[in-house]
């Protein structure tokens, strides 16, 4: 089954400390894979894409197809970063569905 | 370009009652859909449409929920008869082909009573 896990819920750091939110995949294909963020009571947006291979506001995200992994880090936190953040993918084939895993709420602390 | 946009922010309204919430997608993409959002089960897509066909309903929880996209530029979900469980933030969600990142709305806020 086509599946994205994040692990942490809730994931808590100091401000100027390094963060990594986790995510893996189970898809035995090659997918498109994408991490959108929520801020408080505003729309989801798109922070990035694996096929970018971006930097966005300080976050990278790399894809390691032997871990099926796409993990999310930032090596010095910000309070602004403050945020629920979504893993999700693409499938292959002709199927437009995106997948979304349940979301890690970050909270970054003065 | 606006994004998209959803119709009402905030819904309140009471058990039983009938509720409809619009989206209208980003001019020229052909795929759109609806999502609903709560603490409990987090983001599940609830049904998506290409090119105005509805291609996957099967998250959408039970036959009081229903979907229509009359043509490109305008959806409805309706909830008939609501239920204080259908209480949620629901987005709606538009791209273009395959791949390409979905743009989202800015979601209604549902309290049924």
């Amino acid at each position: 089954a086509q599946r994205v896990t994040q692990p942490e819920k809730l994931l808590s750091v100091f401000k100027g400390a390094p963060v990594e939110l986790k995510c893996n995949y189970s898809y035995s294909g090659s997918p498109e894979l994408f991490w959108y963020v929520q801020y408080s009571r505003q729309r989801l947006q798109l922070l990035l894409r694996h096929i970018s291979r971006e930097s966005i506001k300080g976050f990278t995200a790399d894809l390691n197809k032997g871990e099926t992994s796409f993990h999310l880090k930032k090596p010095f936190a910000q309070e602004e970063d403050s945020a629920m953040y979504y893993c999700a993918f693409v499938s292959g084939g002709s199927n437009y569905k995106l997948t979304f895993g349940k979301g890690t709420l970050l909270t970054v602390n003065p | 370009d606006a994004g998209v946009i959803q119709s009402p922010r905030h819904e309140v309204t009471e058990m039983g009652q009938e509720v409809t919430l619009r989206c209208k997608p980003i001019s020229g993409h052909n795929s759109l859909f609806w999502y609903r959002q709560t603490m409990m089960r987090g983001l599940e897509l609830l049904i998506y449409f290409n090119n105005n066909v509805p291609i996957d309903d099967s998250g959408m929880p039970e036959d009081r929920f229903s979907a229509k996209m009359p043509n490109a530029s305008f959806s409805t979900l309706k909830i008939q008869p609501s239920e204080p469980r259908d209480s949620a933030v629901y987005f709606c969600a538009s791209n273009t082909d395959y791949g390409q990142p979905q743009h989202f709305g800015d979601g209604t806020r549902l309290s049924i009573l």
